[in-house]
Protein backbone atom coordinates (compact mmCIF):
# COMPACT_ATOMS: atom_id res chain seq x y z
CA UNK A 1 0.00 0.00 0.00
CA UNK A 2 0.78 3.80 0.41
CA UNK A 3 3.33 5.11 2.48
CA UNK A 4 4.22 8.89 3.48
CA UNK A 5 7.88 9.53 3.17
CA UNK A 6 8.70 9.89 6.69
CA UNK A 7 12.28 11.82 7.84
CA UNK A 8 14.35 11.84 9.64
CA UNK A 9 14.52 7.95 10.27
CA UNK A 10 15.92 8.10 13.61
CA UNK A 11 17.27 11.00 15.59
CA UNK A 12 19.79 11.23 18.57
CA UNK A 13 19.30 14.61 20.52
CA UNK A 14 20.55 16.02 23.40
CA UNK A 15 18.31 16.19 26.40
CA UNK A 16 17.14 20.19 25.60
CA UNK A 17 17.40 20.51 22.21
CA UNK A 18 14.69 21.17 19.97
CA UNK A 19 13.38 18.31 17.18
CA UNK A 20 11.63 18.91 14.34
CA UNK A 21 10.10 15.70 11.66
CA UNK A 22 8.44 15.89 8.67
CA UNK A 23 6.00 14.32 6.13
CA UNK A 24 5.42 14.46 2.86
CA UNK A 25 3.07 12.65 0.06
CA UNK A 26 2.04 12.90 -3.76
CA UNK A 27 -1.38 13.13 -2.98
CA UNK A 28 -3.22 15.69 -1.35
CA UNK A 29 -4.56 14.65 2.13
CA UNK A 30 -7.54 16.43 4.36
CA UNK A 31 -6.44 15.40 7.62
CA UNK A 32 -2.99 14.93 9.01
CA UNK A 33 -2.12 13.07 12.54
CA UNK A 34 0.35 12.83 14.74
CA UNK A 35 1.14 10.18 17.05
CA UNK A 36 3.68 8.55 19.31
CA UNK A 37 4.18 5.09 20.23
CA UNK A 38 6.42 3.59 23.31
CA UNK A 39 7.73 0.31 23.53
CA UNK A 40 5.27 -2.34 23.27
CA UNK A 41 2.40 -0.08 23.44
CA UNK A 42 0.06 1.06 21.00
CA UNK A 43 0.19 4.37 19.25
CA UNK A 44 -1.07 7.25 21.12
CA UNK A 45 -2.26 10.33 19.30
CA UNK A 46 -0.72 13.53 19.50
CA UNK A 47 -2.26 15.90 17.54
CA UNK A 48 -4.61 16.04 14.56
CA UNK A 49 -4.53 18.74 11.57
CA UNK A 50 -7.94 18.92 9.65
CA UNK A 51 -7.47 22.35 7.49
CA UNK A 52 -4.14 23.58 5.49
CA UNK A 53 -2.37 25.95 6.85
CA UNK A 54 -3.41 24.99 10.63
CA UNK A 55 -0.42 25.06 13.54
CA UNK A 56 -1.74 23.19 15.95
CA UNK A 57 0.13 22.65 19.82
CA UNK A 58 -0.10 20.17 22.57
CA UNK A 59 2.17 21.47 25.08
CA UNK A 60 5.79 21.49 23.92
CA UNK A 61 4.80 20.23 20.89
CA UNK A 62 3.36 21.78 17.63
CA UNK A 63 2.24 20.73 14.41
CA UNK A 64 1.54 22.17 10.63
CA UNK A 65 -0.80 21.47 8.20
CA UNK A 66 1.31 21.99 5.07
CA UNK A 67 -0.55 24.68 2.88
CA UNK A 68 0.19 21.87 -0.20
CA UNK A 69 -1.84 19.71 1.77
CA UNK A 70 0.87 17.02 0.95
CA UNK A 71 3.31 17.89 3.91
CA UNK A 72 3.00 18.01 7.73
CA UNK A 73 5.79 19.42 10.20
CA UNK A 74 5.96 18.21 13.96
CA UNK A 75 8.08 20.32 16.45
CA UNK A 76 9.11 19.32 19.80
CA UNK A 77 10.56 22.11 21.93
CA UNK A 78 12.78 21.53 24.75
CA UNK A 79 13.28 17.60 24.66
CA UNK A 80 12.87 15.47 27.63
CA UNK A 81 13.36 11.93 28.57
CA UNK A 82 9.88 10.82 28.24
CA UNK A 83 10.22 12.41 24.27
CA UNK A 84 11.72 9.25 23.85
CA UNK A 85 9.79 6.96 21.16
CA UNK A 86 8.77 6.49 17.53
CA UNK A 87 6.73 9.39 16.34
CA UNK A 88 4.05 8.42 13.30
CA UNK A 89 2.10 10.88 10.69
CA UNK A 90 -0.82 9.45 9.11
CA UNK A 91 -2.86 11.19 6.48
CA UNK A 92 -6.06 10.69 5.46
CA UNK A 93 -8.35 11.61 2.75
CA UNK A 94 -12.00 12.57 2.58
CA UNK A 95 -14.79 9.51 2.60
CA UNK A 96 -11.99 6.79 3.56
CA UNK A 97 -11.68 5.18 6.30
CA UNK A 98 -7.95 3.77 5.67
CA UNK A 99 -4.79 6.32 6.69
CA UNK A 100 -2.07 6.38 4.79
CA UNK A 101 1.07 5.79 7.69
CA UNK A 102 4.71 6.82 7.42
CA UNK A 103 7.24 4.39 8.76
CA UNK A 104 8.03 6.30 11.85
CA UNK A 105 11.01 8.49 13.18
CA UNK A 106 12.67 6.90 16.24
CA UNK A 107 13.82 9.64 18.69
CA UNK A 108 16.75 8.95 21.18
CA UNK A 109 18.06 10.85 23.49
CA UNK A 110 21.61 11.08 24.07
CA UNK A 111 22.72 10.33 28.14
CA UNK B 1 -13.27 4.52 31.42
CA UNK B 2 -13.89 4.66 27.88
CA UNK B 3 -11.34 2.97 25.43
CA UNK B 4 -10.31 -0.05 23.63
CA UNK B 5 -8.93 -3.19 24.92
CA UNK B 6 -7.05 -6.07 23.78
CA UNK B 7 -6.36 -9.53 25.11
CA UNK B 8 -4.38 -11.00 25.23
CA UNK B 9 -0.46 -8.80 25.70
CA UNK B 10 1.16 -11.62 24.48
CA UNK B 11 0.40 -15.29 23.09
CA UNK B 12 1.85 -17.79 21.96
CA UNK B 13 1.04 -20.64 19.35
CA UNK B 14 2.34 -23.38 17.80
CA UNK B 15 2.91 -23.47 13.69
CA UNK B 16 -0.16 -24.53 12.21
CA UNK B 17 -2.46 -23.75 14.92
CA UNK B 18 -5.65 -20.63 14.21
CA UNK B 19 -5.21 -18.12 16.70
CA UNK B 20 -8.03 -15.48 17.74
CA UNK B 21 -7.22 -12.12 19.23
CA UNK B 22 -9.64 -9.90 21.35
CA UNK B 23 -10.47 -6.21 20.63
CA UNK B 24 -13.30 -4.32 22.72
CA UNK B 25 -14.30 -1.03 22.75
CA UNK B 26 -16.36 0.99 24.50
CA UNK B 27 -15.85 4.54 22.83
CA UNK B 28 -19.18 4.10 21.17
CA UNK B 29 -16.91 3.85 17.91
CA UNK B 30 -18.76 2.50 14.32
CA UNK B 31 -15.36 1.97 12.92
CA UNK B 32 -12.66 -0.55 13.88
CA UNK B 33 -9.43 -1.57 12.73
CA UNK B 34 -6.59 -4.00 12.84
CA UNK B 35 -3.13 -3.33 12.14
CA UNK B 36 0.48 -5.34 11.83
CA UNK B 37 3.34 -3.88 13.08
CA UNK B 38 6.61 -5.87 12.32
CA UNK B 39 9.86 -4.61 14.42
CA UNK B 40 10.84 -1.58 12.93
CA UNK B 41 8.55 -1.05 10.60
CA UNK B 42 5.26 0.93 10.09
CA UNK B 43 1.64 0.23 10.56
CA UNK B 44 0.00 -2.22 8.21
CA UNK B 45 -3.72 -2.33 7.67
CA UNK B 46 -5.30 -6.00 8.00
CA UNK B 47 -9.09 -5.72 8.07
CA UNK B 48 -11.33 -2.90 8.86
CA UNK B 49 -14.91 -2.32 9.48
CA UNK B 50 -17.24 0.46 9.37
CA UNK B 51 -20.43 -1.09 10.46
CA UNK B 52 -21.78 -3.98 12.14
CA UNK B 53 -21.75 -7.62 9.62
CA UNK B 54 -19.64 -5.61 7.63
CA UNK B 55 -16.01 -5.57 7.03
CA UNK B 56 -13.23 -5.04 4.34
CA UNK B 57 -9.95 -6.22 3.43
CA UNK B 58 -6.85 -4.22 3.70
CA UNK B 59 -3.42 -4.47 2.17
CA UNK B 60 -2.38 -7.67 4.07
CA UNK B 61 -5.90 -9.44 4.51
CA UNK B 62 -4.34 -12.94 3.63
CA UNK B 63 -3.95 -15.58 6.16
CA UNK B 64 -5.92 -13.34 8.35
CA UNK B 65 -9.81 -13.38 9.06
CA UNK B 66 -12.70 -11.28 11.07
CA UNK B 67 -16.24 -10.76 12.45
CA UNK B 68 -17.90 -8.42 13.70
CA UNK B 69 -20.76 -9.54 15.07
CA UNK B 70 -21.35 -6.43 17.53
CA UNK B 71 -20.12 -2.84 17.41
CA UNK B 72 -17.56 -2.36 20.25
CA UNK B 73 -15.91 -6.03 19.28
CA UNK B 74 -13.52 -6.86 16.48
CA UNK B 75 -11.82 -10.05 16.73
CA UNK B 76 -8.89 -11.18 14.63
CA UNK B 77 -7.92 -14.99 13.49
CA UNK B 78 -4.75 -15.40 12.38
CA UNK B 79 -4.75 -19.03 10.47
CA UNK B 80 -2.60 -21.06 9.83
CA UNK B 81 -2.76 -20.09 6.02
CA UNK B 82 -0.52 -16.83 7.28
CA UNK B 83 3.30 -18.04 6.84
CA UNK B 84 5.02 -15.46 9.10
CA UNK B 85 2.50 -14.44 12.07
CA UNK B 86 5.03 -13.76 14.70
CA UNK B 87 4.64 -9.63 14.92
CA UNK B 88 2.95 -7.10 16.77
CA UNK B 89 -1.09 -6.78 16.41
CA UNK B 90 -3.12 -3.03 17.04
CA UNK B 91 -6.81 -2.21 17.08
CA UNK B 92 -8.00 0.90 16.89
CA UNK B 93 -11.69 2.13 16.38
CA UNK B 94 -13.01 5.34 15.17
CA UNK B 95 -16.14 7.46 14.91
CA UNK B 96 -17.02 7.31 11.23
CA UNK B 97 -13.76 8.52 9.13
CA UNK B 98 -12.39 10.70 12.33
CA UNK B 99 -8.93 10.01 14.38
CA UNK B 100 -8.49 6.36 15.08
CA UNK B 101 -7.61 4.94 18.48
CA UNK B 102 -5.10 2.76 19.75
CA UNK B 103 -5.57 -0.47 21.95
CA UNK B 104 -2.48 -1.58 23.76
CA UNK B 105 -1.13 -4.23 21.14
CA UNK B 106 -0.91 -7.90 21.29
CA UNK B 107 2.36 -9.79 20.36
CA UNK B 108 2.14 -13.19 18.74
CA UNK B 109 4.91 -15.31 18.52
CA UNK B 110 4.99 -18.88 16.56
CA UNK B 111 7.19 -21.18 18.48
Amino acid sequence: GQQLNQSPQSMFIQEGEDVSMNCTSSSIFNTWLWYKQDPGEGPVLLIALYKAGELTSNGRLTAQFGTTRKDSFLNISASIPSDVGIYFCAGQTDSNYQLIWGAGTKLIIKP
Amino acid sequence: DGGITQSPKYLFRKEGQNVTLSCEQNLNHDAMYWYRQDPGQGLRLIYYSQIVNDFQKGDIAEGYSVSREKKESFPLTVTSAQKNPTAFYLCASSMGFSTQYFGPGTRLTVL
